[in-house]
């Protein structure tokens, strides 16, 4: 089973809520990832997680907020976003090789789509 | 230059035709390749993985070529079902736990 869920799969929200995404994986998979498509772009890399502790934050701004809850579970918390966020926001797992050459791949769940108001 | 290159395409491909994909990157140190296929409005889905070897999976062949920085995806026998976007995807050396995404690569198959 490679599946991973996300919720929910749709998002409106105005520039003064707050909101978060959720992403949920029961592989046993180690890594987890968050990153954000715009349309006819490819994937972005916003945040990595490795053993529950963040390891990449590729520069995103502080109204992105991750947090790892445990090994299964990887929240977004959205504050204060801008109408140029809205995107198809994609959580992906791994098993995490860090250390060893190579690299398993990635499974991506369905994404929520954001439009920011 | 792009760390992972694609032709955009499009490719228009009749039904059971042979279509070959190519990809570059630029990373010598990157050690695990991929080819994703994504559907519109959809996550991208992993195809297949690309070993030094070459692959086989079913109509769908991958070789990669790491003296040239060079991966290919042969479809067979295309069937109107592998009209998607084609993503090459590279993970990078030791201990690297980040993927890089070609732009991609639309193939539609015609009936």
């Amino acid at each position: 089973d490679t599946e991973v869920t996300q919720t929910p799969k749709h998002l409106v929200m105005g520039m003064t809520n707050k909101k978060s995404l959720k992403c949920e994986q029961h592989m046993g998979h180690r890594a987890m990832y968050w990153y954000k498509q715009k349309a006819k772009k490819p994937p972005e890399l916003m945040f990595v997680y490795s053993y529950e502790k963040l390891s990449i934050n590729e520069s995103v701004p502080s109204r992105f907020s991750p947090e790892c809850p445990n090994s299964s579970l990887l929240n977004l918390h959205l504050h204060a976003l801008q109408p140029e966020d809205s995107a198809l926001y994609l959580c992906a797992s791994s098993q995490d090789r860090v250390g060893l050459a190579g690299g398993p791949p990635q499974y991506f769940g369905p994404g929520t789509r954001l439009t920011v108001l | 230059r792009k760390e992972v290159e694609q032709d955009p395409g499009p490719f228009n491909v009749p039904e059971g035709a042979t279509v070959a994909f190519n990809c570059t990157y630029s990373n010598s140190a990157s050690q695990s390749f991929f080819w994703y296929r994504q559907d519109c409005r959809k996550e991208p889905k992993l195809l297949m993985s690309v070993y030094s070897s070459g692959n086989e999976d079913g109509r769908f062949t991958a070789q990669l070529n790491r003296a040239s920085q060079y991966i290919s995806l042969l479809i067979r026998d295309s069937k109107l079902s592998d009209s998607a976007t084609y993503l090459c995807v590279v993970r990078g050396g030791f201990g690297n736990e980040k993927l890089t995404f070609g732009t991609g690569t639309r193939l539609t198959i015609i009936p």
